[in-house]
């Protein structure tokens, strides 16, 4: 079946620094890989996504490039701001007949930043 | 342009009980997943309704069912509640049974005691 597994949160950072939050997966068939995030009090937004190897997504100043040879895909950001304190979740659908409704989701990752 | 509305907001049910969670879905939008969030982990798939019928469904038990409304809403119905079942739920709305784009609501806090 399909699993997602993130990095252990959760993650407190000062302002400016740099973020990687680690995601890796298992999948039987060839999945497409997203990033949510999940703001407080609001619903889940999707942040980026990457369909195929080697795809690099990129939304607001995040990264997360799709690597097949590593089942990886890393977020990560240059210089964090206090406004992306949040919860990140990384999630995959393996297409071929499954819609995307059907996400499989990771664990999720609190980021907290600090001024 | 609303975008996906759950109702209610938050919830208390005794163990046995019956609950009944709402979800409009954001406006041009035909398609409805539900998923469960409980506190600390990631949501996990119930199923997905598309054009008034079951079309997907995850890892729950038959307490678990659904419907979905000739106006797109849907509502997600639980039997014989368990302790377990207390949790986030959350509806995600999208354009077609494949469409890429899902649109979140904020969720319906359900706590059963």
């Amino acid at each position: 079946g399909n699993s997602v597994t993130q990095m252990e949160g959760p993650v407190t950072l000062s302002e400016e620094a740099f973020l990687t939050i680690n995601c890796t997966y298992t999948a039987t068939g060839y999945p497409s890989l997203f990033w949510y995030v999940q703001y407080p009090g609001e619903g889940l937004q999707l942040l980026l996504k990457a369909t195929k190897a080697d795809d690099k997504g990129s939304n607001k100043g995040f990264e997360a490039t799709y690597r097949k040879e590593t089942t990886s895909f890393h977020l990560e950001k240059g210089s964090v701001q206090v406004s992306d304190s949040a919860v990140y979740f990384c999630a995959l659908v393996t297409t071929g007949g499954t819609s995307y409704g059907k996400l499989t989701f990771g664990q999720g990752t609190i980021l907290t930043v600090h001024p | 342009d609303a975008g996906v509305t759950q109702s209610p907001t938050h919830l208390i049910k005794t163990r046995g009980q019956q609950v009944t969670l709402r979800c409009s879905p954001k406006s041009g939008h035909d398609t409805v997943s539900w998923y469960q969030q409980a506190l600390g982990q990631g949501p996990q798939f119930i199923f997905q309704y598309y054009e008034e019928e079951e079309r997907q469904r995850g890892n729950f038990p038959d307490r678990f069912s659904g419907h979905q409304f000739p106006n797109y809403s849907s509502e997600l119905n639980v039997n014989a509640l368990l302790l377990g079942d207390s949790a986030l739920y959350l509806c995600a709305s999208s354009l077609g049974q494949f469409g890429e784009k899902l649109f979140f609501g904020s969720g319906t806090q359900l706590s059963v005691l």
